[in-house]
């Protein structure tokens, strides 16, 4: 299986602040790497697929970058909405994995 | 957009089997090149996919858990569904459908369902 680990597991941030989150694989998954977003009591939604494609709909503050083994998730300004939990997932092969998780609070 | 949408008891007794069903909107179940994926969650903790289906009735299942899960495929009723055999304590979660396609594994959700086990 491919491990997928995040880092930090979590932070403290203010509105505005930028933001970065990064997820290492334990093999090179080229950018076959997607992004979500769970706020509380929530499903996920997915916010970059292919390491860096931003979904319709997901505001530009969001982008991601990255390749081989790691990437990043980067939150240019910190908005009230943006408070949640984040996720990478390896879509390189099965089984698919997710990492432990990124969680953004005040 | 794909809705789908988890239904199926939200208490099992262990030993016993889990039985869920997800029905997706609109017959966009028989979009091509689609998969219908479940994920779960337990409370507090990070998400575990637990296998897919295409419409084709291909599978694949995790490997952690591909001895006691079998999913399946109605197209006819816009449905999948997730049976988990021999449930402990441990198969307590939120239990997700979620669509896919291509390398976009998880791209529509549905809103999750909790399973508790317990006698």
């Amino acid at each position: 299986d491919i491990q997928m680990t995040q880092s930090p597991s979590s932070l403290s941030a203010s509105v505005g602040d930028r933001v970065t989150i990064t997820c290492r694989a334990s093999q090179s998954i080229s950018t076959y790497l997607n992004w979500y977003q769970q706020r509380p009591g929530k499903a996920p939604k997915l916010l970059i697929d292919a390491a860096s494609k931003l979904q319709s709909g997901v505001p530009s503050r969001f982008s991601g970058s990255g390749s081989g083994t790691d990437f990043t998730l980067a939150i240019s300004s910190l908005q009230a909405e943006d408070f949640a939990t984040y996720y990478c997932q390896q879509s390189y092969g099965t089984p698919l994995t997710f990492g432990g998780g990124t969680k953004v609070e005040i | 957009q794909v809705q789908l949408q988890e239904s199926g008891p939200g208490l099992v007794k262990p030993s016993q089997t889990l039985s869920l069903t997800c029905t997706v909107s609109d017959g966009s179940i028989n979009r091509g090149n689609y998969y219908w994926s479940w994920i779960r969650q337990p409370a507090g903790k990070g998400l575990e996919w637990i296998g897919r289906i295409y419409t084709s009735g291909n599978t694949n299942y995790n490997p952690s858990l591909k001895s006691r899960v079998t999913i399946s495929v109605d197209t006819s009723r816009s449905q999948f569904s997730l049976k988990l055999n021999s449930v402990s304590a441990a198969d307590t979660a939120v239990y997700y459908c979620a669509s896919g396609h291509g390398y976009v594994n998880f791209d529509y959700w549905g809103q999750g369902t909790l399973v508790t086990v317990s006698s």
